[in-house]
C-alpha cells in the first residue's frame, strides 16, 4: 500500500513551458485535491475532485487544469508556467465516509519557474 | 484573507516539557478542526481532530482544546520528545464541504531540544 504518490519530486521550468504533475493513490479514496504551499502561507486548494469524471475549482485555480479519468489518478497540468507558480505542490486524497475528514498527502513536488 | 492563523512561526521547548501550539480562526461556521504534522521533504500527516461541538479531544500525548467563543484552538503535546520536532499545521473544515475542503494555517515549526 503506497498511499499517495507524486512525481516528479523536483522540477525546474522556464516561463511559458507546460508540464503535468502526476498524482496517484491506491486507497480507493473518492476525494482527491491539489494544494500549493508558499512561504508564510498555509496550504491553498487549487482544484479538487469528488470522483472519477468530476472536478471543480478551489481557492487558487488560475493557470492550472485537472482531470480525473480514474479513481486512482489526478494529474495537475500547468498550462503556461509563470514565476508566481514557483511553489511546493501537494496532492491529497480522502475517504468520503471519514469521521475525522482527514486527508492523506503525497510527499510533494517542488517546482521552480525561472 | 487568511481564515486560519497560526501567529507563532516557531516554538522551541525542552524535551519532557509541554509544547503548546496555537491557532485562531475567523469563520464561526467551521465544523471540524484538524492538526497535521509535517517533516521535511514529506507531506503533512494527520495527527488529531476535534468537532466544533466538543471542547477537548485527547490521543495519547496529544490533546486539542477548542474555545469556540474565542475562535481559538490549541494543541498540547505532553511530554514533548525530540521526534516531535516538525512543522504543525492547523486546519479547519469548510462548512458543508463536499470534498472535505480545508483551510490551513501557515504552520508552526516546533523544535524539541534533548
Amino acid at each position: 500500500n503506497a498511499g499517495v504518490t507524486q512525481t516528479p519530486k523536483f522540477q525546474v521550468l522556464k516561463t511559458g513551458q507546460s508540464m503535468t504533475l502526476q498524482c496517484a493513490q491506491d486507497m480507493n479514496h473518492e476525494y482527491m485535491s491539489w494544494y500549493r504551499q508558499d512561504p508564510g502561507m498555509g496550504l491553498r486548494l487549487i482544484h479538487y475532485s469528488v470522483g472519477a469524471g468530476i472536478t471543480d475549482q478551489g481557492e487558487v485555480p488560475n493557470g492550472y487544469n485537472v482531470s480525473r479519468s480514474t479513481t486512482e489518478d489526478f494529474p495537475l497540468r500547468l498550462l503556461s508556467a509563470a514565476p508566481s507558480q514557483t511553489s511546493v505542490y501537494f496532492c491529497a486524497s480522502s475517504y468520503a465516509g471519514s469521521a475525522a475528514y482527514e486527508q492523506y498527502f503525497g510527499p510533494g513536488t517542488r517546482l521552480t519557474v525561472t | 484573507d487568511q481564515q486560519v492563523k497560526q501567529n507563532s512561526p516557531s516554538l522551541s521547548v525542552q524535551e519532557g516539557r509541554i509544547s503548546i501550539l496555537n491557532c485562531d480562526y475567523t469563520n464561526s461556521m467551521f465544523d471540524y478542526f484538524l492538526w497535521y504534522k509535517k517533516y521535511p521533504a514529506e507531506g503533512p500527516t494527520f495527527l488529531i481532530s476535534i468537532s466544533s461541538i466538543k471542547d477537548k479531544n485527547e490521543d495519547g500525548r496529544f490533546t486539542v482544546f477548542l474555545n469556540k467563543s474565542a475562535k481559538h484552538l490549541s494543541l498540547h503535546i505532553v511530554p514533548s520528545q525530540p521526534g516531535d520536532s516538525a512543522v504543525y499545521f492547523c486546519a479547519a473544515r469548510e462548512p458543508l464541504s463536499i470534498n472535505n475542503d480545508m483551510r490551513f494555517g501557515a504552520g508552526t515549526r516546533l523544535t524539541v531540544k534533548p
